[in-house]
């Protein structure tokens, strides 16, 4: 069964450095997402790609936020710099469209503790 | 603006039933969904609904009533496993199609 891979599943920083996060979707998925969820809370978008274009950015933090997904498949969220507040579930999701009916899948996540 | 209400947490009883339920106030409406998700791990979808009614599949059912903003859950035949948060999750009509999700509910499955 396909699934949407993460890597890595767990990050400890500092505050002030620079974090990286990994997404790779379900083959085929051209809309991939990203989340932020905070402990006890409900996932959150941070972005919306359709194929490589951002479709909704509009919650990203952009002054220390930044996503791309320069081919069309594989994503990277990055954080530079971090803060205590960003500690949370980072969490990618694909599916295979827009159109309103499509599931989206969520791979495994990552957790970022920021100390 | 975007209002999901789920209740915090429920308890039940191994081999029960239980009916979790959700209320929304969205900008536009293009379905309902309902996640699974057990500690440290990433939602997996359980169900959709787009239209008035109830969507069975196996020992989980899903209601939705458009009118009333209203949907709700039902989990049959109770198993441990069954413990987690279950998220309820709207999809706005805007042209991204974005999924606003609930704080979700944590259930707990007693003996």
């Amino acid at each position: 069964e396909a699934e949407v891979a993460q890597s890595p599943r767990y990050k400890i920083t500092e505050k002030s450095q620079a974090v990286a996060f990994w997404c790779d979707p379900i083959s085929g998925h051209a809309t991939l997402y990203w989340y932020r969820q905070i402990l006890g809370q409900g996932p959150e978008l941070l972005v919306q790609f359709q194929d490589e274009s951002v479709v909704d950015d509009s919650q990203l933090p952009k002054d220390r936020f930044s996503a791309e997904r320069l081919k069309g498949v594989d994503s990277t969220l990055k954080i530079q710099p971090a803060e205590l507040g960003d500690s949370a579930m980072y969490l990618c999701a694909s599916s295979s469209g827009t159109s309103g009916q499509e599931t989206q899948y969520f791979g495994p996540g990552t957790r970022l503790l920021v100390l | 603006g975007q209002n999901i209400d789920q209740p915090t947490e429920m308890t039940a009883t191994e081999g029960a039933i239980v009916q979790i339920n959700c209320t929304y106030q969205t900008s536009g409406f293009n379905g309902l969904f309902w996640y699974q998700q057990h500690a440290g791990e990433a939602p997996t979808f359980l169900s959709y609904n787009v239209l008035d009614g109830l969507e069975e599949k196996g020992r989980f059912s899903s209601f939705l009533s458009r009118s009333k903003g209203y949907s709700y859950l039902l989990l049959k035949e109770l198993q441990m496993k069954d413990s987690a948060s279950y998220l309820c999750a709207v999809r706005g009509s805007g042209g991204a199609n974005n999924l606003f999700f609930g704080t979700g509910t944590r259930l707990t499955v007693i003996p």
